[in-house]
């Protein structure tokens, strides 16, 4: 069954430093990644997805990722975080056999001035 | 476009109670999910329906129903509620499967007494 790994459980960054968010996917074949941001009693809202191809992955709000095959991990990274950027992030994982997504446990994120 | 609205945003309940939690979107989606979402655990996914009549267990699906008589609404139902059903629930929707990126609807926290 397909899993997902998300380390840091709260990370705290000074506001302009860059950011790095942890996911390790556990799945047998080649899957499809997301990137999902929830801002404070709020839904879920996409920041960007991987199905193939090119490994560097663009999206909103500045925000990219890289998937490794190699190290089963599709990090999240942003040059300079802007304090509108604290938020909870996760990561999920899909299957194109069974349409279930599954999603880590969530990396929250501090900006601090 | 509305997107996905669900209803309550909040409920108590009590033990044994039943209660249907609303989902709708106004996309024209075919694929449609429940998740819940719980403290230190990411969002699991209950149950989800890739079109009209077509549904299927996710990860934690017992205690939970659903179904799918129209493309645009997609109904949980907690058959006896029970305090390990305290979460907050949120409904997502896709155009043709979790492979696409899920619109999620503002969330219903649920608390079960």
């Amino acid at each position: 069954a397909q899993s997902v790994t998300q380390p840091d459980i709260h990370i705290t960054v000074s506001e302009g430093a860059s950011l790095e968010l942890r996911c390790n996917y556990s799945y047998g074949a080649t899957p499809y990644l997301f990137w999902y941001v929830q801002s404070p009693g709020q839904g879920l809202q996409l920041l960007l997805k991987y199905f193939s191809g090119d490994t560097l992955v663009q999206g909103i709000k500045g925000f990219e990722a890289e998937f490794k095959r190699s190290q089963s991990s599709f990090n999240l990274r942003k040059p300079s975080v802007h304090w509108s950027d604290a938020a909870e992030y996760f990561c999920a994982v899909g299957d194109f056999g069974n349409e279930k997504l599954t999603f880590g446990t969530g990396t929250r994120l501090t900006i601090i001035p | 476009n509305a997107g996905v609205t669900q209803t309550p945003k909040f409920q108590v309940l009590k033990t044994g109670q039943s209660m249907t939690l609303q989902c709708a979107q106004d996309m024209n989606h075919e694929y449609m999910s429940w998740y819940r979402q719980d403290p230190g655990m990411g969002l699991r996914l209950i149950h989800y329906s890739v079109g009209a009549g077509i549904t299927d267990q996710g990860e934690v699906p017992n205690g939970y129903n659903v179904s799918r008589s129209t493309t645009e609404d997609f109904p949980l139902r907690l058959l006896s509620a029970a305090p390990s059903q305290t979460s907050v629930y949120f409904c997502a929707s896709s155009y043709f499967g979790s492979y696409n990126e899920q619109f999620f609807g503002p969330g219903t926290r649920l608390t079960v007494l």
